[in-house]
C-alpha cells in the first residue's frame, strides 16, 4: 500500500509567484495535516483538513490557504511568495481528526524561493 | 504556540554505546506525545506515542518513557548501531487541538 505521497518533490519559484503543493494520503485517511519546516526549526503546523473541512489553522498569514478533495487529496497554496516561505512542506495522515495512533508523513516538498 | 524544548541539540556516539535523549514540554492540557525518527531525505517515521503519566514503551532498542505531571519524556537507544543515526523528533499534543508541537529535534550520529 502507497505511503503518503507528495508533490513535487523539490520546486525553485521566485518572490511574488504562486505555489500549489499536493498531497495523496493513505488510503482510507480522512485527515490531512499540512507543516512547515524551515531550517534548524522543528515543523511547525499550517492547516489540518478532515472531510473536506479545514479543522485547524496555525500561525500563517493569509497567503496561505489549502483545500481537500472529494478523494481526500490535499492541495496546499501560497501566494505571493516571500523568500521566507523557503522552507520543507510535509503532509501528514491520519484516520481520525485526532490521532493517538500516530500521523503518517509524507517525504515532503522542499520549496526554494529566489 | 506550545514551547517543546528537545536535549541535546546533536549527538555523536561510537557503535554500541547506549544513548539517551530528552523532551520537556508544558504539562498543561496535555494529550499525548510523540516520538519520530527521521532520517535525510525520507520521511520522519512514527515511533511512539504515549498517553499516560508513567507510559513506557519499546520497540527493539529504542524505548521511550513519559512524565506528564513533570512534562518531559525520555527516549533511550539501546546498543547504537549506525542505522540509528537519525533526527529524533518529539511532538506534543494538547487536548482541543489536532495539530502536533514539535520540538526542533535532536540528531544522533553513531560512528562505527
Amino acid at each position: 500500500d502507497a505511503g503518503v505521497t507528495q508533490s513535487p518533490t523539490h520546486l525553485i519559484k521566485t518572490r511574488g509567484q504562486h505555489v500549489t503543493l499536493r498531497c495523496s494520503p493513505i488510503s482510507g485517511h480522512k485527515s490531512v495535516s499540512w507543516y512547515q519546516q524551515v531550517l534548524g526549526q522543528g515543523p511547525q503546523f499550517i492547516f489540518q483538513y478532515y472531510e473536506k473541512e479545514e479543522r485547524g489553522r496555525g500561525n500563517f498569514p493569509d497567503r496561505f490557504s489549502a483545500r481537500q478533495f472529494p478523494n481526500y487529496s490535499s492541495e496546499l497554496n501560497v501566494n505571493a511568495l516571500l523568500l521566507g516561505d523557503s522552507a520543507l512542506y510535509l503532509c501528514a495522515s491520519s484516520l481520525q481528526r485526532t490521532s493517538t495512533y500516530g500521523y503518517t508523513f509524507g517525504s515532503g516538498t522542499r520549496l526554494t524561493v529566489v | 504556540i506550545l514551547n517543546v524544548e528537545q536535549s541535546p541539540q546533536s549527538l555523536h556516539v561510537q557503535e554500541g554505546d547506549s544513548t539517551n535523549f530528552t523532551c520537556s514540554f508544558p504539562s498543561s492540557n496535555f494529550y499525548a506525545l510523540h516520538w519520530y525518527r527521521w532520517e535525510t531525505a525520507k520521511s520522519p517515521e512514527a515511533l511512539f506515542v504515549m498517553t499516560l503519566n508513567g507510559d513506557e514503551k519499546k520497540k527493539g532498542r529504542i524505548s521511550a518513557t513519559l512524565n506528564t505531571k513533570e512534562g518531559y519524556s525520555y527516549l533511550y537507544i539501546k546498543g547504537s548501531q549506525p542505522e540509528d543515526s537519525a533526527t529524533y523528533l518529539c511532538a506534543s499534543q494538547i487536548t482541543g487541538a489536532n495539530n502536533l508541537f514539535f520540538g526542533t529535534g535532536t540528531r544522533l550520529t553513531v560512528i562505527p
